[in-house]
């Protein structure tokens, strides 16, 4: 039973324009939230996190929305470049109770084209 | 991920044979995470340890596996009598304090059942 779902494996997203990822969850009693990148034979880098007492949290080209009501956040990258290529996980952590790790989805590998 | 450190990148074992992967925190963490990926898999949380102490193991596999992080030296993830079933990336991740900061991972061990 997961958890933390990205529905979509894949996306392809033209140079310049705007890359929106989506993540939807289950677990009414996670309170933060994070994303991270992936290349290929490396470990996951931190992006971007945000708690539960936000919407919305920026910094630079990534910005990362949550929509409590409907357990769904998404990450923005604006504007995408080739760089960026790669597989995103969102992960999300209860504080104060449950297990300490983080709880992944299975990624969402996107693929910024020329 | 410059910071926390895992070692072997890879490592080959035979069915039978113990695998003991190694990881060091980044400086200033006290608090070591490990997650196990499986192919086409989002990371799983395994264990969660501070110095001398197991926080969590809730996702740890109740035989075979075991982890410490002792007062001296890295966090160590041992498994007793490999299985092909075990082959995966493991990834070691730190963070300052426990909860609510952003985990950081280390490029991750391949373990290779022959």
């Amino acid at each position: 039973d997961q958890q933390v779902k990205q529905n979509s494996p894949s996306l392809s997203v033209q140079e310049g324009r705007i890359s929106i990822l989506n993540c939807d969850y289950t677990n009414s009693m996670f309170d933060y939230f994070l994303w991270y990148k992936k290349y290929p034979a490396e470990g996951p880098t931190f992006l971007i996190s945000i708690s539960s007492i936000k919407d919305k949290n920026e910094d630079g080209r990534f910005t990362v929305f949550l929509n409590k009501s409907a357990k769904h956040l998404s990450l923005h990258i604006v504007p995408s470049q080739p760089g960026d290529s790669a597989v995103y996980f969102c992960a999300a952590y209860q504080s104060g109770g449950g297990a300490d790790g983080l709880t992944f989805g299975k990624g969402t590998h996107l693929i910024i084209q020329p | 991920n410059a910071g926390v450190m895992q070692n072997p990148r890879h490592l080959v074992r035979r069915r039978g044979q113990e695998a003991r992967l190694r990881c060091s925190p980044m400086k200033g963490h006290s608090h070591v995470y490990w997650y196990r990926q499986l192919p086409e898999e989002g990371l799983k949380f395994m264990v969660y340890l501070q110095k001398e102490n197991i926080i969590d193991e809730s996702g740890m596999p109740k035989e075979r596996f075991s982890a410490e992080f002792p007062k001296e030296g890295p966090s160590i993830l041992r498994i007793q009598q490999v299985v092909r079933g075990d082959s995966a990336a493991y990834f070691c991740a730190s963070s300052q304090s426990g909860s609510n900061q952003p985990q950081h991972f280390g490029d991750g061990t391949r373990l290779s059942i022959l």
